[in-house]
């Protein structure tokens, strides 16, 4: 069974503040991690696809970095913002077709204004 | 592009019942993905499809479920009977044809079922 882990299970910050989160995952046969960004009541939208080690990608305040050698990958917000407030996935891709993908239990993330 | 449009997107039933949920992927996407959403074990994957062709269901949880796919443009994933423990948010995906491993899927809406 492949586990994929993000710490921590919930989160609250003041807007303003800067946070990160972290997704764990086997860090053999990697092929590809997806970041997800899932508002209540909406469906998962992708926010980043990382596939290399040492990958960083950046949308806005959003970051996010990947260690394929340990294993892990890192989601920043930089100045959090309400509209942030959401549950951030990460998905490992188990297998080099694109298909199979295991999803972490998510990050629930709640900016106070 | 409207998406990928599931329905219904509630469904209240009854314990023994059949329930069918229904998914319109978007065109031109060949891949298809079910997903059950619960509190205990997060976003599972049930079952997907390849150009409506199942490759993996290992994720379906037993025989009461089945997907089909008997077009591009359509899917069913049905629960015969149902059961209290069924009740979940049910998410379908779609993907590009050809997709490499940086091609994301797209979610849509979900079902929430309510088995009573």
């Amino acid at each position: 069974i492949l586990n994929v882990e993000q710490s921590p299970q919930s989160l609250h910050v003041q807007e303003g503040d800067s946070t990160n989160f972290t997704c764990s995952f086997p860090s053999s046969n990697f092929y590809a991690l997806h970041w997800y960004r899932w508002e209540t009541a909406k469906s998962p939208e992708a926010l980043f696809v990382m596939t290399l080690n040492g990958d960083e990608k950046k949308k806005g305040r959003i970051s996010a970095t990947l260690n394929t050698k340990e294993g892990y990958s890192y989601l920043y917000i930089k100045g959090s913002q309400p509209e942030d407030s959401a549950t951030y996935l990460c998905a490992f891709l188990r297998d080099n077709y694109g298909q199979n993908f295991v999803f972490g239990p998510g990050t629930r993330l709640s900016v106070l204004p | 592009d409207a998406g990928v449009i599931q329905s219904p997107r509630h469904e209240v039933t009854e314990m023994g019942q059949e329930v069918t949920l229904r998914c319109k992927p978007i065109s031109g996407h060949n891949s298809l993905f079910w997903y059950r959403q619960t509190m205990m074990r997060g976003l599972e994957l049930l079952i997907y499809f390849n150009n409506n062709v199942p490759i993996d269901d290992s994720g379906m949880p037993e025989d009461r479920f089945s997907a089909k796919m008997p077009n591009a443009s359509f899917s069913t994933l049905k629960i015969q009977p149902s059961e209290p423990r069924d009740s979940a948010v049910y998410f379908c995906a779609s993907r590009e044809a050809g997709a490499s491993s940086t091609d994301t899927q797209y979610f849509g809406p979900g079902t929430r079922l309510t088995v009573l």
